[in-house]
């Protein structure tokens, strides 16, 4: 069991320049997160979606994108990178199909971002 | 809408010194209540939760937490710090029943002075 997996690990950009993130869980989890993480500013919820084809806001959602064509694979784009986006991104999954919420999520090791 | 205070973004103690991280909780339905741990370089990795059952939560490498109400607080504790404890905490709140979604602190780094 892997649980959930990032990829890339680290990634430089320069300003404009697109990319992807791919998170992936293989714990059969309903539920996947991406979140940054800003010194001082603890993990702010980015987008999530509670199923396969679905997606959703969260609280700093502006200048990113989602999709979840496949249960186990989220994946995060940057369109045109700014260095406001500069940071580190975790993926999180919950919620196993056909069991019981626990509202525990389990975390990625992280990409860190730089954007010049 | 919901929220979480943690009073101290650096906390520094002895080892074998208590541990005391505080965590306040904004919520307007009975909350479920998390403390995570984040090593350098790493992910989260759940420590404890409170889901309206035993109000003294007890987690892993000897941490627990007690949920108490009346003063809207979830505060980590451990007994005897140990080195290895150096780490960033974070406590999250969500909504429970399936909710799922939930919202951090803005977190603590825990330095053990040997």
């Amino acid at each position: 069991n892997a649980g959930v997996t990032q990829t890339p690990k680290f990634r430089v950009l320069k300003t404009g320049q697109s990319m992807t993130l791919l998170c992936a869980q293989d714990m059969n989890h309903e539920y996947m997160y991406w979140y940054r993480q800003d010194p001082g500013m603890g993990l702010r919820l980015i987008h999530y979606s509670v199923g396969e084809g679905t997606t959703a806001k969260g609280e700093v959602p502006d200048g990113y994108n989602v999709s979840r064509l496949k249960k186990q694979n989220f994946l995060l784009g940057l369109e045109s990178a700014a260095p406001s986006q500069t940071s580190v991104y975790f993926c999180a999954s919950s919620y196993p199909s056909g069991g019981i919420s626990t509202d525990t999520q389990y975390f990625g090791p992280g990409t860190r971002l730089t954007v010049l | 809408a919901q929220s979480v205070t943690q009073l101290g973004s650096h906390v520094s103690v002895s080892e074998g010194a208590l541990v005391l991280l505080r965590c306040n909780y904004s919520s307007s339905v009975p909350p479920y209540l998390f403390w995570y741990v984040q090593y350098p370089n790493q992910g989260l990795q759940l420590l404890l939760k409170y889901t309206s059952a035993a109000t003294l939560v007890k987690g892993i490498n000897g941490f627990e937490a007690e949920f108490k109400k009346s003063e809207t607080s979830f505060h980590l504790t451990k007994p005897s710090a140990h080195m290895s404890d150096a780490a960033e905490y974070f406590c999250a709140v969500s909504e429970g029943f399936g909710n799922e979604k939930l919202t951090f602190g803005t977190g603590t780094r825990l330095t053990i002075i040997p």
